[in-house]
């Protein structure tokens, strides 16, 4: 069983950061892109990163380039963003979801979440 | 970027016919996938590739693309399938959206 758990949520105040965790287990890690995705009442889902199997290629979207950076590592099983310079519209439930590069890119197994909450 | 429309709500009885459409100029040349959200769960996909079914979803779940809509029907819905629902399509490796979700209330 496909199995994704997150953990490193919590508060912080804005300028902060945060590094976010996902354990994964049920299927062979290495061989999937991985991604973040995060969820806001005001603006629903949104893809924040993904990284391909070996970590060499990274795509984030343009409102955390430079800010946050995805990262895995594959003996460990486990998937990483370090999140600096926190915003207050950064607040959502961080998703850590495995990815399928076919057709076209998508996601199929996601994580249960972790709340990160930036405020003063 | 690209934006995907859907109906903010959609409400059928027990055993009815639910239709949600996903509309978007991206849906006229890729595929639209489907996402169900209960209430304090993760999402979970059930339609991928305009009208591919996972394994382990309910044969009641099926999608259809003409287009630039994609629609998702469930047929025979139950109680159990009341959620919110979002299409998700892609263009690239840069661009990925998701639409607004549409609550399911089946009543």
């Amino acid at each position: 069983e496909v199995q994704l758990v997150e953990s490193g949520g919590g508060l912080v105040q804005p300028g902060g950061s945060l590094r976010l965790s996902c354990a994964a287990s049920g299927f062979t890690f290495s061989t999937y892109w991985m991604s973040w995705v995060r969820q806001t009442p005001g603006k629903g889902l949104e893809w924040v990163a993904n990284i391909k199997q070996d970590g060499n290629e990274k795509f984030y979207v343009d409102s955390v380039k430079g800010r946050f950076t995805i990262s895995r590592d594959n003996a460990k099983r486990s998937l990483y963003v370090q999140m600096n310079s926190l915003r207050p519209e950064d607040t959502a439930v961080y998703y850590c979801v495995r990815g399928v590069a076919a057709a076209a890119y998508y996601f199929d197994f996601w994580g249960q979440g972790t709340l990160v909450t930036v405020s003063s | 970027s690209y934006e995907l429309t859907q109906p903010p709500s959609v409400s059928v009885s027990p055993g009815q016919t639910a239709r949600i459409t996903c509309s978007g100029d991206v849906l006229s040349y890729k595929y639209g996938y489907w996402y169900q959200q209960k209430s304090g769960q993760a999402p979970v996909l059930v339609i991928y590739e305009d009208s591919k079914r996972p394994s382990g979803i309910p044969e009641r779940f099926s999608g259809s693309s003409s287009g630039t809509m994609v629609t998702l029907t469930i047929s025979g819905a139950q109680v159990e399938d009341e959620a919110d629902y979002y299409c998700y399509s892609t263009d690239s490796s840069v661009n990925f959206a998701f639409g607004g979700g549409t609550k399911l209330t089946v009543l």
